[in-house]
């Protein structure tokens, strides 16, 4: 299985702070490359995916990026509201595998 | 609006099963596969597989293979999980997502495996 190393676990930021969480994979995995946000007691959403590519209703402030096998998600300036779980999903093979998650709070 | 709906929490003794439901709406439900998540403290999120809602195929992680069994209802557009054989391990939260990559997930659904 394609192992999605993610970091870091956790972190705190401070809001309107430049926030970078990244994934590395195991093998090649292209572009295919989603990232969610999960929030507590809700389900996860999906923020990111093609790597690159910000999914519908998702604030501009949020973006994705990649060089080689490292993948970033990038809060560009924090709010109150996007403290939550963040997760990686590969889905280039099967089975595919999340990122263990980064817990982001507010310093 | 795309909307997952699943099924209300279970009880279950270890060696019996569960069916869990996910009733979709807002879209073509057999255009798009219906994924299985499982999730738990320490294992955190872990994809079971998927189902083809139009051909009822199936692709399982081979780690549950044996353990969890995906089906549908074309003609009331909800997807099933059955679980077996439970053990304590199988206590989690269970989500159904829309599509192989999850644009939109249900509010999953909480297994307790408890004697």
């Amino acid at each position: 299985d394609i192992q999605m190393t993610q970091s870091p676990s956790s972190m705190s930021a401070s809001l309107g702070d430049r926030v970078t969480i990244t994934c590395r994979a195991s093998q090649d995995i292209g572009n295919y490359l989603s990232w969610f946000q999960q929030k507590p007691g809700k389900s996860p959403r999906r923020m990111i995916y093609g790597a690159t590519n910000l999914a519908a209703g998702v604030p501009s402030r949020f973006s994705g990026s990649r060089s080689g096998s490292d993948y970033s998600l990038t809060i560009s300036s924090l709010e109150s509201e996007d403290m939550a779980i963040y997760y990686c999903l590969q889905s280039i093979q099967y089975p595919y595998t999340f990122g263990a998650g980064t817990k982001l709070e507010l310093k | 609006q795309v909307q997952l709906q699943q099924s209300g929490a279970e009880l279950a003794k270890p060696g019996s099963s569960v069916k869990i439901s996910c009733k979709a709406s807002g879209y073509t439900f057999t255009s798009y596969y219906i994924s299985w998540i499982k999730q738990t403290t320490g294992q955190g999120l872990e994809y079971i597989g998927y189902i083809n809602t139009g051909s009822g195929g199936t692709n399982y992680n081979e780690k549950f293979k044996g353990k969890a069994t995906l089906t549908v209802d074309k003609s009331s557009s909800t997807a099933f999980m059955q679980l077996s054989s439970l053990t304590p391990d199988d206590s989690a939260v269970y989500y159904c997502a829309k599509g192989a990559t999850g644009d939109y997930w249900g509010q999953g659904v909480m297994v307790t495996v408890s004697s």
